[in-house]
């Protein structure tokens, strides 16, 4: 089944201690996104790749890091996370980055709560 | 600057028809998405309009008028399970990503 996937679903975790939410998918696609989504604001960018080996900030980059060393996964790094960065993060993922009706497919997302 | 707007809350009754409405002012343009976003769940894909005009796909329409920075969704013959967010989105010119709107909350009664 073609999909994205999101690990962990749900997590409570304390400011300051290092997580990385995992992101694949398994339609080969070349671009991948990851977003955040509080109330009221919308899907904000975070950082998108382009294809393997390529990442560009979003909107919203400070406080998070990513990487693209092969096409099919995007992991999401919060290096010491704030109680700011509590939010709902989709990953997602399109076949092509040029403009086009493409859509883009989510994960399931992530609600992630930082105390 | 780059702006979406969209109402926050709409309220409709099922077995009518609803319109969401759209307005953008971005640097540039190239096509605007509609998704359906379920509460808790990923948005999914709805509609995807380039040129101006209407897009019909079933109960959903979606129109485009690009001189005027707007756009709608047609929801007809409402049901309960259109009870969901819609969220509108602008494909910037400059780097290709998506712009979003905040959504509207649409709310079906019986």
């Amino acid at each position: 089944e073609a999909q994205v996937t999101q690990n962990p679903r749900y997590l409570i975790t304390v400011t300051g201690k290092k997580l990385t939410v995992t992101c694949s998918q398994n339609m080969n696609h070349e671009y991948m996104s990851w977003y955040r989504q509080d109330p009221g604001l919308g899907l904000r960018q975070i950082y998108y790749s382009m294809n393997v080996e390529v990442t560009d900030k979003g909107d919203v980059p400070e406080g998070y890091k990513v990487s693209r060393k092969e096409k099919r996964n995007f992991p999401l790094i919060l290096e010491s996370p704030s109680p700011n960065q509590t939010s709902l993060y989709f990953c997602a993922s399109s076949l092509s980055p040029q403009p086009s009706a493409d859509t883009q497919y989510f994960g399931p997302g992530t609600r992630l709560t930082v105390l | 600057g780059q702006n979406i707007d969209q109402p926050t809350e709409m309220t409709a009754t099922e077995g009518a028809i609803v319109q969401i409405n759209c307005t953008y002012q971005t640097s540039g343009f190239n096509g605007l998405f509609w998704y359906q976003q379920h509460a808790g769940e990923a948005p999914t894909f709805l509609s995807y309009n380039v040129l101006d005009g209407l897009e019909e796909k079933g109960r959903f329409s979606s129109f485009l008028s690009r001189s005027k920075g707007y756009s709608y969704l047609l929801l007809k013959e409402l049901q309960m399970k259109d009870s969901a967010s819609y969220l509108c989105a602008v494909r910037d010119n400059s780097n290709y990503q998506l712009i979003w709107g905040a959504g509207t909350k649409l709310i079906i009664k019986p």
